[in-house]
């Protein structure tokens, strides 16, 4: 079965400062999709960033990138120029490729603090 | 604004009672999904309906019943809860697995439930 896993329950970074979230997945499959969403204290879960297996190119959204290492199953979160609005719980998530679960499973959570 | 609305926002209800949550979704999605987030758990997937059929029922006891209309609603008939089943009931929407959109799943803001 597949499991995604967050190894850091709590991070914080300082205001403008780069924060990296780490994310390790497991899986017997050599395409899927994975991704970083963001739950803010109003509880809806914003995709922050998504990434195809297939692809080798990391993906990257203005201030957010990931660094895919797929041999190692690894999906760190890099936050770069942190603001105060980046503050949340992050989420990293694993969905199948075609066919099989629609499930999208999600690790446990790393919640971010920003520091003015 | 979000494409995927829950109502209510907010719900408290007795162990006796019989509530539903709504979900709409305006994004032109044929699968629609129920995901139950309680303190200190992963979420966990309850339900997936693809072009309107029940397509997966992770084990949820039939005190939840879903229902999918159409492919823009999405109901949970809640009836005879546990004050355990108390958490955040997030709607989530996306394309029919494989087909476009990369597989991304767009969730609503969450109904908050309250069993006493």
């Amino acid at each position: 079965a597949q499991t995604v896993t967050q190894s850091q329950p709590e991070m914080s970074v300082q205001e403008a400062e780069t924060v990296t979230l780490s994310c390790t997945y497991d899986t017997s499959e050599s395409d899927y999709y994975l991704f970083w969403y963001k739950q803010p204290p109003s509880r809806q879960m914003i995709l922050v960033i998504r990434q195809e297996a297939y692809k080798q190119q990391n993906a990257t959204e203005n201030r957010f990138s990931v660094n895919f290492q797929k041999a190692a199953k690894s999906f760190s979160l890099k936050i770069s120029d942190s603001q105060l609005g980046d503050a949340a719980m992050y989420f990293c998530a694993y969905r199948a490729p075609q066919g099989g679960s629609e499930k999208l499973v999600f690790g446990k959570g790393t919640k971010l603090t920003v520091n003015p | 604004e979000t494409g995927v609305t829950q109502t209510p926002r907010h719900l408290v209800m007795g162990m006796t009672n019989k509530k539903s949550l709504k979900c709409e979704q305006h994004l032109g999605h044929n699968a629609m999904y129920w995901y139950k987030q309680s303190a200190k758990k992963p979420l966990e997937l309850m339900f997936v309906y693809s072009l309107e059929e029940r397509v997966e029922n992770n084990s949820v006891p039939s005190r939840f019943s879903p229902e999918c209309p159409n492919s823009s609603h999405l109901f949970l008939h809640l009836h005879t809860l546990q004050p355990e089943d108390s958490a955040l009931y997030l709607c989530a929407s996306s394309h029919k697995k494989g087909v476009g959109s990369g597989n991304t799943i767009y969730f609503g803001e969450g109904s908050w439930l309250t069993v006493v």
